[in-house]
């Protein structure tokens, strides 16, 4: 079974603050993502990595930023955590060569 | 530019009602298809996709090019199928990236 395991289930931070939501997985994808689910917005992407330190932006990548430093970890920085950060962030992982995406519990941010 | 529209946010029927969620998709290419379902307190998780010619927990979906369509079918509701749906298209990228649409809440009564 493919595990995705996010460091927290709920934060609250404050305005300003560095935010760092971490995501591992344990089935040797080659594929990472972080998204932010929204109401009414779905799911969008922040940005994905398709590789040890490989990064992509998605389509919503301002006032975030990521790193991939070993290939089962991908992690998504806040580097001043604003208000409008606020929401519920979902990581998934998926082989190089699947469309199919498997994700994680999803950790709800609240930034205060 | 490749978009997702599912047009209704909710949609409430009883247990034993016919079900379909829509799913409209602008592509110009051939498309990949994808539902992804949320039940509560759980993780996103593949439903089916369009190529598996799948029927998952009595779901089905057919691909309707023509009408750029793929919508989420059940002939009869389950209270266990009230959850949140999310269609999802292959994004044209050369990476294994999805556009998911803004999801579809489902709610079964009794």
């Amino acid at each position: 079974d493919v595990k995705v395991t996010q460091s927290s289930r709920y934060l609250v931070k404050r305005t300003g603050e560095k935010v760092f939501l971490e995501c591992v997985q344990d089935m040797d994808h080659e594929n990472m993502f972080w998204y932010r689910q929204d109401p009414g917005l779905g799911l969008r992407l922040i940005y994905f990595s398709y590789d040890v330190k490989m990064k992509e932006k998605g389509d919503i990548p301002e006032g975030y930023s990521v790193s991939r430093e070993k290939k089962e970890r991908f992690s998504l920085i806040l580097e001043s955590a604003s208000t409008n950060q606020t929401s519920m962030y979902l990581c998934a992982s998926g082989r190089q060569k699947s469309y199919e995406q498997y994700f994680g519990p999803g950790t709800r941010l609240t930034v205060t | 530019a490749q978009r997702v529209t599912q047009p209704e946010k909710l949609l409430s029927v009883f247990k034993g009602a016919p079900v379909e969620l829509k799913c409209n998709y602008s592509y110009s290419g051939s498309p990949e298809l994808f539902w992804y379902v949320q039940y509560s307190r759980q993780r996103l998780q593949l439903l089916l996709r369009h190529i598996s010619r799948e029927s998952i927990k009595g779901f089905t979906a057919d691909l309707n090019k023509g009408e750029t369509s793929f919508h989420l079918k059940k002939p009869f509701a389950q209270e266990e199928d009230s959850a949140m749906y999310y269609c999802a298209l292959r994004a044209d990228t050369g990476f294994q990236k999805l556009v998911f649409g803004t999801g579809t809440r489902l709610l079964v009564s009794p």
